[in-house]
């Protein structure tokens, strides 16, 4: 079955931690995207990456990173600098262009402690 | 700036009425607009889609959506609510030439039995 895999489900971080949030895809599709949804704000766009080895930010960068070295991951770091990082946080990706269907991982649930 | 408002944060309907979820967004060419819905703790999926082939998308599980051009609008409607569809529904644009798709706040649908 083609789809996308996030893991872990639940992901707890202490403060002043480093985190990584995993998103695999078997679609073959060029674009990817990282959303962070907060209760009642929608989802927001955190990078997208249209190939490989490239990727832009969106909305709310600040204090994440990633990375894409190849074509069926997109994993996030969510670091210490992120203050406020507690949120659910969706991975997604599409054909080529936002244009596209996106289609969505099952989320990781990053807390802290 | 495009954007997607989305009138009702939380509706209740009874089993077997009508569901109505509104959107409108602001766009100065004909955007390809999107719902998807999202099931607790889950990712989002496509219901339906609209690129200006025809102004009434069918989508998946008895919804539909009509596209408005005079009032920005991309309402969606299924005649007779199910209790399967309590979710949260969220509206979405792409902005025609932009890099990224814009999510509404979302609106959580309410079943009575």
């Amino acid at each position: 079955d083609g789809g996308i895999t996030q893991s872990p489900k639940y992901l707890f971080r202490k403060e002043g931690q480093n985190v990584t949030l995993s998103c695999e895809q078997n679609l073959n599709h060029d674009a990817m995207y990282w959303y962070r949804q907060d209760p009642g704000q929608g989802l927001r766009l955190i990078y997208y990456s249209q190939i490989v080895n490239d990727f832009q930010k969106g909305d709310i960068a600040e204090g994440y990173s990633v990375s894409r070295e190849k074509k069926e991951s997109f994993p996030l770091t969510v670091t210490s600098a992120q203050k406020n990082p507690t949120a659910f946080y969706l991975c997604a990706s599409s054909i080529a262009t936002p244009q596209e269907t996106q289609y969505f991982g099952p989320g990781t649930r990053l807390l802290v402690l | 700036a495009q954007s997607v408002t989305q009138l009702g944060s939380h509706v209740s309907v009874s089993e077997g009425a009508l569901v109505l979820l509104r959107c409108n967004y602001s766009s100065s060419v004909p955007p390809y607009l999107f719902w998807y819905v999202q099931y607790p703790n889950q990712g989002l999926q496509l219901l339906l889609k609209y690129t200006s082939a025809a102004t009434l998308v069918k989508g998946i599980n008895g919804f539909e959506a009509e596209f408005k051009k005079s009032e920005t609008s991309f309402h969606l409607t299924k005649p007779s609510a199910h209790m399967s569809d309590a979710a949260e529904y969220f509206c979405a644009v792409w902005p025609t030439g932009g890099f990224k798709t814009i999510f509404g706040a979302g609106t959580r649908l309410f079943v009575k039995a």
